[in-house]
Order: structure tokens, then sequence, then C-alpha cells
């Protein structure tokens, strides 16, 4: 049984350009998690998928963030004219029926847009 | 909306000491979960710990365990005999119980542990 993992595990990327991460969740883990890390805070969730359904995308930092998770398997997080402001960890957590209590983390992603 | 609260930014403990961790959160809810996660350097955020609030005995993993005060809404985390390999970011995080699938989580912002040799 692999753990969550995700893609690329750094990305550097010039302010204004497109990135997008991929986030593969452990296998029959039917619900996956985006959330944000900046330096020195906790994660902040971004959004969440039950199957291929989005649940919750309010906390979508704008409208410049965007995920998806087409068949219910891995997700992918977008962001669109990147911002310096966006330069973080970006983890993905991924859990299943009945035990959505135990959250599986990923190593994430993290940006840097200079 | 919940919030939790760790207010020491870095601890350092002697290597076999015990270190206490603290947490506070809030919350209206009576129903909900709370977690300590393991950050170590580079690597991957790990569950320690997890308390459910409806039971009043304290969860206890190993070497680690929780003081959870529900009325008080306080959860720390106690580890005792401190290894090297325990040095990392900790992290107290709240869930919302709701049927059929829960919150996701609500981190505080961390505790560095550094254990010394």
């Amino acid at each position: 049984d692999t753990g969550v993992s995700q893609d690329p595990r750094h990305k550097i990327t010039k302010r204004g350009q497109n990135v997008t991460f991929r986030c593969d969740p452990i296998s029959e883990h039917n619900r996956l998690y985006w959330y944000r890390q900046t330096l020195g805070q906790g994660p902040e969730f971004l959004t969440y998928f039950q199957n291929e359904a989005q649940l919750e995308k309010s906390r979508l930092l704008s409208d410049r963030f965007s995920a998806e998770r087409p068949k219910g398997s891995f997700s992918t997080l977008e962001i669109q004219r990147t911002e310096q402001g966006d330069s973080a960890m970006y983890l993905c957590a991924s859990t299943r029926e009945p035990f959505f209590n135990e959250q599986y983390f990923g190593p994430g992603t993290r940006l840097t847009v200079t | 909306a919940q919030t939790v609260t760790q207010s020491q930014p870095e601890m350092s403990v002697q290597e076999a000491e015990t270190v206490t961790l603290s947490c506070t959160y809030d919350t209206s809810e009576n129903n909900y979960y709370l977690f300590w996660y393991k950050q170590p350097p580079s690597r991957q955020m790990i569950l320690v710990i997890r308390q459910e609030a409806y039971k009043q005995q304290n969860a206890t993993e190993n070497r680690f365990s929780v003081n959870f005060q529900k009325a008080a809404k306080s959860f720390s985390l106690k580890i005792s005999d401190s290894q090297l390999g325990d040095t990392a970011m900790y992290f107290c995080a709240f869930m919302k119980h709701v049927y059929p699938g829960n919150t996701p989580l609500v981190f505080g912002k961390g505790t560095r542990l550094s254990v010394i040799a």
C-alpha cells in the first residue's frame, strides 16, 4: 500500500505563469483534501472531494485557484497567473469511509514564485 | 468558526526527558476530534495521536499521551523518553464530527520541538 504521492515536489515559476500540481491518493481512498501551508503557519484548508464531487470550494483563495478530480482517483490543483504570495507548500491528504477522521498526507509540492 | 492556538512557537528537551506541548481550541461544537500531527524536517506530516471529544479517557500511543480537558478546551501532548527522531514541528488540529463524514482539519500554527542529545 503506497502512500499519498504528489508531483512535482518542487516548482519554481515566474510571476504570471500557470502551474498545475497533481496528487495521487492512497488507493480506495474516496475523499481527497488540498491544504496550503505558508512559512511558520499550520496548513490551511483549500478544498476537498468525495469521489469526483467537489464538496467544498469556497475556501479556495481566489478565482485563480481551481481543482479537479475527474475520475475520482488523482486530483489536480491549478493556479493561474501566479503571484509571489502564492509561494507556499501545497499539501494533499486522503481518507476513506468510515475513517474520515484519519487523514494521510502527501509530501507536498513546494511552490516558489519569482 | 473553530480556532486552534498553540502558544509555544519553539521548545527544546534533552534526550530521554519528558516534554509537554500545549494546545487550546475554541468551538461551540460538542462532537469533534482533536489530533496531534508531526511534521519532521522536509518530510510529510504524520498522525501522532487522536482524541474523540466524547471519550473522557485520555488517548495514549506508546510514548505519546494527551491531557484532554474538554471544559477548559485544552489538549496538550506529552512526549515521554524523548528521542532524537522526535525533532519536528508538531501541529494541533481540530475536526468537527458530522454525518456522514466530518469536516476538514483546522490546524494551529505549530510548535517546533528540538530534542537535544
